[in-house]
């Protein structure tokens, strides 16, 4: 099946830092999402983004599917940043229909 | 109100016991999914449907069952709860996409399950 992997799989920031987190797949995709676990386990969608770049405030994403990689940028980080931020893909060859996640980043922001 | 709904959220169980998680959801989506989130592996597929009438085995299917008892409703069971599926799960909707996948899914806030 196809692969992810996220990295870094670690990241401490101080507050007001900015990161880019990046996410690797092994095959063509027509799905990819990025999602935050914030500390109580919910995960919040943060992005749907098969190709392009999108904004939202101060995270913004870049998939190139071509190239088979998607960035996940955030800016001025904010301790509620924290938590573990996962990339999911959907295999546009396959016939499962599921999303396969990476094993996620977990991004510490200190004030 | 969360637009997919997991109950309970939290729950101990005794090894042997059956229990039955359950989510509904409010988006009208045809596609729902159970995932288990395990420390450092991610989530992964247990069971996922199409539609009321079909079931699908995902990848870790072993020890659980469900039922889609109508459009809006997917329930996860375990018939003998075992302590290695003291897990965090969840459940996700989606709808098919114009290429047929899917599109973008959305996630219930989770149960933790423990099994002593």
């Amino acid at each position: 099946g196809i692969q992810v992997e996220q990295s870094p799989p670690d990241l401490i920031l101080q507050e007001g830092a900015n990161s880019t987190l990046r996410c690797n797949f092994s095959d063509s995709v027509n799905n990819l999402q990025w999602f935050h676990q914030n500390p109580w386990g919910q995960l919040i969608n943060l992005f749907y983004i098969p190709s392009g770049t999108k904004q939202n405030g101060r995270l913004s994403a870049t998939t190139v599917a071509t190239e088979r990689y998607s960035l996940l940028y955030i800016s001025s980080s904010q301790t509620t940043d924290s938590g573990v931020y996962f990339c999911a893909v959907e295999n546009s060859g396959g016939s499962n229909y599921k999303l396969t996640f990476g094993k996620g980043t977990l991004l510490t922001v200190n004030p | 109100d969360a637009d997919v709904t997991q109950t309970p959220r939290n729950r101990i169980t005794k090894t042997g016991k059956r229990i039955m998680l359950e989510c509904s959801q409010t988006k009208g989506h045809d596609r729902m999914y159970w995932y288990r989130q395990d420390p450092g592996l991610g989530l992964r597929l247990i069971y996922y449907s199409f539609d009321v009438k079909d079931i699908n085995k995902g990848e870790i299917s072993d020890g659980y069952s469900v039922s889609r008892q109508a459009q809006a409703k997917f329930s996860l069971s375990l018939e003998s709860a075992i302590p290695n599926q003291t897990a965090l799960y969840f459940c996700a909707t989606s709808i098919k996409s114009v290429s047929g996948g899917d599109t973008e899914a959305f996630f219930g806030q989770g149960t933790r399950l423990t099994v002593v």
